[in-house]
């Protein structure tokens, strides 16, 4: 099962402009990371956000963490074609023997048109 | 430093066959996870080794195994090839050093598995 889950599933916009993308998950986090994925290649770790954080900016970057509702929020801010990739949130579940593998969301499939 | 190295980057197979994927960690990492891609399941974790022990596993069946060997290196078997495993099998390293692993995942570009 999805941990996270991101929102929109798709987003279209024009270069230079800002682009938000959310993150919901279920249970207590440790931290929660973001990575990015260009078609068909493999993810690349963006920014890493602890549950004792609630903002954090990397470049262009700039993630949220509000633990009370369980959310997160990625801002890339003046977008470039090169931004053009699937973005995924992702979070580890802690049960009663410790941590599971890293979980993610479906992912947003960002798309910034020239 | 190199990246995560996984081999081979594309394979066809057909049903009923067996596979064996291969994953070079970065030079120190020793924590390797595994995961499994696809259009309709999107990133699923298979499982995650640390000093040559399974440390987690997710939730597939007992045709998907792995190991690690002293060097990090690791590898990931699927049995009896179905279908639906036709996927993007991508690797991570880490540096995990003990304990729980919280840290970010450096992913190779990983292994796409066409099964006919």
């Amino acid at each position: 099962s999805q941990q996270g889950e991101e929102d929109p599933q798709a987003l279209s916009i024009q270069e230079g402009e800002n682009a938000t993308m959310n993150c919901s998950y279920k249970t207590s986090i440790n931290n929660l990371q973001w990575y990015r994925q260009n078609s068909g290649r493999g993810l690349v770790h963006l920014i890493l956000i602890r549950s004792n954080e609630r903002e954090k900016h990397s470049g262009r970057l700039r993630v949220t963490l509000d633990t009370s509702k369980k959310s997160s929020s990625l801002l890339i801010t003046a977008s470039r074609a090169a931004d053009t990739a699937s973005y995924f949130c992702a979070s580890r579940v802690y049960s009663g023997g410790g941590a599971d593998g890293l979980t993610f969301g479906k992912g947003t499939h960002l798309i910034i048109q020239p | 430093k190199a990246g995560v190295t996984q081999t081979p980057r594309y394979l066809i197979k057909t049903r009923g066959q067996q596979v064996t994927l291969s994953c070079s960690p970065i030079s120190g990492h020793r924590s390797v996870s595994w995961y499994q891609q696809t259009p309709g399941q999107g990133l699923q974790f298979l499982f995650e080794y640390f000093s040559e022990t399974q440390r987690n596993k997710g939730n597939f069946p007992g045709r998907f195994s792995g190991r690690q060997f002293s060097n990090s290196r690791s590898e990931m078997n699927v049995s009896t090839l179905e279908l639906g495993d036709s996927a993007l099998y991508l690797c991570a390293s880490s540096l995990r050093t003990s304990g729980t692993n919280t840290g970010e995942l450096f992913f190779g570009e990983g292994s796409r598995l066409t099964v006919l």
